[in-house]
């Protein structure tokens, strides 16, 4: 499979900013998920990038880089809400086959 | 409410018994998956089907057999459990059509556990 590589680990105050990376081989790729996933329950969508540039959507920010297989999550005003695992998922080629990272588990402090 | 849900939440079983996971959505999708989530948490497919046919197959044991009764419904029937089988089952929907991407929903996931 193509490797997803995102760091295991983050951590932040409240009210801060964190920058989740994400990079990925280019080889096939046909667009990149960010999800956010709370300790036992579903990963939520939430946002897709598939064209280059930034996606804003309120607190959250993704941004993809297609010619470097690099997309990033801007999480800001953090909220300890926020303290979740955060997965860079590919797509390769067609059918939905989404390849996930193994996540990034933000912690967010007081 | 319109959503993914799957039953059992939980399951509790010994190894080398035979157990099924229900998964049904009501988004009106025409493609459904299986995921396993791991003890080091990663999310990995194990089959997709659209409309009812066959899409993605992983390497996975064919102890593991999905069925597709309609396309509002993907169950997995797993035989002769295995200790290594314990994880969580994610199902997921989304309007996939094999050439345009659409965001994949997923339900509240089933915690197997075999003993």
């Amino acid at each position: 499979g193509q490797n997803i590589d995102q760091p295991t680990e983050m951590t932040a105050t409240e009210g801060a900013i964190v920058q989740i990376n994400c990079t990925y081989q280019t080889s096939g790729f046909n667009g990149l998920f960010w999800y956010q996933q709370h300790a036992g329950e579903a990963p939520t969508f939430l946002s897709y990038n598939v064209l280059d540039g930034l996606e804003e959507k309120g607190r959250f920010s993704s941004f993809l880089s297609r010619s470097k297989g690099y997309s990033y999550l801007l999480l800001k005003e953090l909220q300890m809400k926020d303290s979740a695992s955060y997965l860079c998922a590919v797509r390769f080629g067609g059918w939905g086959k989404l390849q996930f990272g193994a996540g990034t588990q933000v912690v967010v402090t007081p | 409410d319109t959503a993914v849900s799957q039953t059992p939440k939980y399951l509790v079983t010994q190894m080398g018994n035979d157990k099924s996971i229900k998964c049904e959505q009501n988004l009106g999708h025409d493609t459904m998956y299986w995921y396993k989530q791991d003890s080091k948490k990663f999310l990995k497919i194990m089959f997709s089907y659209n409309n009812k046919e066959l899409i993605i197959n992983e390497t996975v044991p064919n102890r593991f057999s999905p069925k597709s009764p309609d396309k509002a419904h993907l169950n997995l029937h797993i035989n002769s459990l295995e200790l290594g089988d314990s994880a969580v089952y994610f199902c997921a929907s989304s309007q996939d059509n094999g050439e345009n991407t659409d965001t994949q929903y997923f339900g509240p996931g089933t915690r197997l556990t075999v003993l």
